[in-house]
């Protein structure tokens, strides 16, 4: 039952460009989603999040952006840098549940 | 520094073994997790306590066992009847399961390896 899925396993971009990073989820009872960041044999960090009140939020470089009608988010990350180069996992979480839901993740290559 | 220690980074263990991955934290904070990574996968939730001594299970809790005897530590047992125990492990913490806005903290995972 995944409910949060990220269907591109892996992304290539070149350094200066725009990463986009998809994210769809089922659970409508969803409403926060976050973006976390994973280097090789370290633990994910948190990177941002989105409250469901919301369509948008910025931090930096990092975008995320929040379709409900769709159940759709998306991650931009502009501009790109090879230090971005990780996998990139999307959550979600609803109001109701202490657990949160995790994408399968995104590998993220910037190519300097 | 504050944080979230796994150990050991690695680990392996002989099939019908119970083995037990060490997760301590230091953020003083309330809540602590238990999950596991598997290739082409998400993250899953395998246990998860929001207080000392108290724990519920998650989507995956079948052979494995918790305890949550102390705020700062929450070891997770992979016991022999869990079937497919090779796996990465990630431990993480957030200081309030009940705040919505409260990303959470990993530790850098254990791979275990059974055979």
């Amino acid at each position: 039952d995944q409910q949060v899925k990220q269907n591109s396993p892996s992304l290539s971009v070149q350094e200066g460009r725009i990463s986009i990073l998809n994210c769809d989820y089922t659970n409508s009872m969803f409403d926060y989603f976050l973006w976390y960041k994973k280097y090789p044999a370290e633990g994910p960090t948190f990177l941002i999040s989105i409250s469901s009140i919301k369509d948008k939020n910025e931090d930096g470089r990092f975008t995320v952006f929040l379709n409900k009608s769709a159940k759709h988010l998306s991650l931009h990350i502009v501009p790109s840098q090879p230090g971005d180069s990780a996998v990139y996992f999307c959550a979600a979480r609803s109001y109701n549940n202490n657990d949160m839901r995790f994408g399968a993740g995104t590998r993220l290559t910037v190519k300097p | 520094d504050g944080g979230i220690t796994q150990s050991p980074k690695y680990l392996f263990r002989k099939e019908g073994q119970n083995v037990t991955l060490s997760c301590e934290q230091n953020l003083n904070h309330d809540a602590m997790y238990w999950y596991r990574q598997d290739p082409g996968q998400g993250l899953r939730l395998i246990y998860y306590s929001q207080i000392v001594n108290d724990f519920q299970k998650g989507d995956i809790a079948e052979g494995y066992s918790v305890s949550r005897e102390k705020k700062e530590s929450f070891p997770l047992t992979v016991t022999s009847a869990q079937k497919n125990p090779t796996a990465f492990y990630l431990c993480a913490s957030s200081p309030d399961t009940d705040v919505l806005n409260s990303p959470l903290h990993f530790g850098n995972g254990t791979r275990l390896t059974v055979t």
